[in-house]
């Protein structure tokens, strides 16, 4: 079974200081894990994703996440945020021993980025 | 853009209407896949389909019936409605079935049961 939980449903931050959206995961096999950000009224965009390849994944945009096995988290931090990452991010876990491509998905994190 | 298209982008439909929301996909993949979105829910997968095949339905209502009729095209069949099926649903594509292969999401299509 997976399951992911992002600690937090809104962000606040100012235009030019860093970003921190936190998630943990859970797997029973070696997952595969995915950051995607929704802006208003428009589809799921993925941000980046870790494979087990390097634990420091970079993304679009100047995102990117560590996979810390030792503590089941997969956090996406922005140094400098721009308005326009106004927007939902989502963080997924696919669980590579399970059937298929079955993505759970956390309940999101809604940023908002004071001028 | 992803290469993922839906339309209708917006339908408001009774609820004993009979509509269908359609997906397409320019990227050449082989999986495709429905999602439902609520507020104030994760999203949810409804459909799972390879190769035209559908591989899983995660005990959807029988009021939603899924087409795959080739690998670049999705239908969502929507028949007697209930207001609570109202939410944003969403197409999504992958290369392969397999865990580790990223999905492209369509805009989504705002569904408003009436």
């Amino acid at each position: 079974a997976q399951s992911v939980t992002q600690l937090d449903s809104h962000v606040s931050v100012s235009e030019g200081t860093p970003v921190l959206l936190r998630c943990n995961y859970s797997s029973s096999y070696s997952p595969s894990l995915f950051w995607y950000v929704q802006h208003p009224n428009k589809g799921l965009q993925l941000l980046l994703k870790y494979t087990s390849a390097a634990t420091l994944v970079k993304g679009i945009n100047g995102f990117e996440a560590e996979f810390k096995k030792s503590e089941t988290s997969f956090h996406l931090t922005k140094p400098s945020a721009h308005m326009s990452d106004a927007a939902e991010y989502f963080c997924v876990v696919s669980d590579n021993g399970a059937a298929g491509n079955k993505l759970t998905f956390g309940g999101g994190t809604r940023v908002l980025v004071k001028p | 853009e992803t290469g993922v298209t839906q339309t209708p982008r917006h339908l408001v439909m009774g609820m004993t209407n009979k509509k269908s929301l359609k997906c397409e996909q320019h990227l050449g993949h082989n999986a495709m896949y429905w999602y439902k979105q609520s507020a104030k829910k994760p999203l949810e997968l409804m459909f799972v389909y390879s190769l035209e095949e559908r591989v899983e339905n995660n005990s959807v209502p029988s009021r939603f019936s899924p087409e795959c009729p080739n690998s670049s095209h999705l239908f969502l069949h929507l028949h007697t409605l209930q207001p609570e099926d109202s939410a944003l649903y969403l197409c999504a594509s992958s290369q392969e079935l397999a865990s580790g292969y990223e999905q492209y999401f369509g805009p989504g299509t705002r569904l408003t049961v009436t």
